[in-house]
């Protein structure tokens, strides 16, 4: 079945560091992408997405591009702030079911 | 503040037990998911909900089990509770069938001792 892989955390940066965040994936078709970030003690928001080959998505600062080739939607920001930590969600939507990574949990100190 | 209200926020009960978790959906969405987030299963989907019919179902246990109400809230009712049912469980909506934007609540966090 489909199935999403992310890196392993946690991640710990210093302020305005550049983040990645790796995110591959399995999928028959042609999934969509997204990334959620849960911060503390909430539940998931939708951070950006995308839907077909070499889009990309943007919110706050922070980009992933669709790679079919690779099979991936690795998440990026240039200047990490405090404020950015928190756990972060690779998902894929396919066939009327949504997977899941494990989560980055993303500390960001001053 | 998504606009999806989960009660109660946290739940204790013991094995052998039954619960019953309560979500309202954020105004206008006709979908409702059920989430269980555990440390070693990390983020499933359990099953989905669109305008008062069942439609997706994923990892979920014949144990549990879920409806949504004429007013669109939802209910999710865990029975014959093991200790590895403590977990996060989270209820999300969106305005159409598919995942395309979710809005998460803040979850009930279930212990079962």
């Amino acid at each position: 079945g489909d199935s999403v892989t992310q890196m392993e955390g946690p991640v710990t940066l210093s302020e305005e560091a550049f983040l990645t965040i790796n995110c591959t994936y399995t999928a028959t078709g042609y999934p969509s992408l997204f990334w959620y970030v849960q911060y503390p003690g909430e539940g998931l928001q939708l951070l950006l997405k995308a839907t077909k080959a070499d889009d990309k998505g943007s919110n706050k600062g922070f980009e992933a591009t669709y790679r079919k080739e690779t099979t991936s939607f690795h998440l990026e920001k240039g200047s990490v702030q405090v404020s950015d930590s928190a756990v972060y969600f690779c998902a894929l939507y396919n066939n009327n079911d949504m997977r899941f990574g494990a989560g980055t949990r993303l500390t960001v100190k001053p | 503040d998504s606009g999806v209200t989960q009660t109660p926020k946290h739940l204790i009960t013991a094995t052998g037990q039954r619960v019953t978790l309560r979500c309202s959906p954020r105004s206008g969405d006709l979908s409702v998911y059920w989430y269980q987030q555990s440390l070693d299963q990390g983020l499933q989907f359990l099953i989905q909900y669109y305008n008062g019919e069942e439609r997706a179902k994923g990892n979920i246990l014949e144990r549990f089990s879920a409806q949504q109400f004429p007013d669109l809230h939802s209910e999710l009712n865990l029975s014959s509770l093991e200790l590895g049912d403590s977990a996060l469980y989270f209820c999300a909506s969106s305005l159409g069938q598919g995942h395309e934007k979710l809005f998460f609540g803040s979850g009930t966090q279930l212990s079962v001792l």
